[in-house]
């Protein structure tokens, strides 16, 4: 089992501020690292895949770098509204989808 | 509409009795897959399949079996369930045959006591 690892756990911002986590994972036999969005009592929701070295991907205001070299990816949030509030998880992939446990985002009006 | 729907969304059983979860997609995917979420531990794949006739582990496979008769179609199947398979499971599918961005349906919660 791969280890694919986020941090921090969990994290509270307050609305209109900017915050961003990790995802760590296998350096070696990079294929993609898919980053989803997972509201409570829903399905977790693509947001990026991405395959490149120096990736960076951006969807609103969410978006997302890759740094296969050394086995890391950070999301970013930028304005943090109430509705971003959701557990962010990264995927690894190698054709097998390694998931980490999440962040989980609350934002704080 | 495009989508990945599962049967059932509920299902308490006991100890032993088999049964089947459903999963199809409309999208005329190739990769198709099964999760388990439990709290903590995220999503752990249990088993996936590139196309018909293709199916692998994935890294939680014990206790499961699954099929790939039609390329719409990739039912879960527990022969001899047991608690510790309690848990919220997932379908999900992609085009193309190597994992692109995961449709998930709407989830499975199944307990087993």
């Amino acid at each position: 089992i791969l280890n694919v690892e986020q941090s921090p756990q969990s994290l509270h911002v307050q609305e209109g501020d900017s915050t961003n986590f990790t995802c760590s994972f296998p350096s070696s036999n990079f294929y993609a690292l898919h980053w989803y969005r997972w509201e409570t009592a829903k399905s977790p929701e693509a947001l990026f895949v991405m395959t490149l070295n120096g990736d960076e991907k951006k969807k609103g205001r969410i978006s997302a770098t890759l740094n296969t070299k050394e086995g890391y990816s950070y999301l970013y949030i930028k304005g943090s509204q109430p509705e971003d509030s959701a557990t962010y998880l990264c995927a690894f992939n190698d054709y097998k989808l390694s998931f980490g446990a999440g962040t989980t985002v609350t934002v704080r009006a | 509409e495009a989508q990945v729907t599962q049967n059932p969304r509920y299902l308490i059983t006991v100890t032993g009795k088999k049964l089947t979860v459903t999963c199809s997609q409309n999208m005329n995917h190739e990769y198709m897959s099964w999760y388990r979420q439990d709290p903590g531990l995220g999503l752990r794949q249990i088993y996936y399949s590139m196309n018909v006739e293709v199916t692998d582990k994935g890294d939680v496979p014990e206790g499961y079996k699954v099929s790939r008769k039609e390329k719409r179609n990739f039912p879960l199947i527990l022969e001899s369930p047991s608690p510790n398979q309690t848990s919220l499971y997932f379908c999900a599918s992609s085009f193309p045959y190597n994992p692109g961005e995961q449709y998930f349906g709407p989830g499975t919660r199944l307990t087993v006591t």
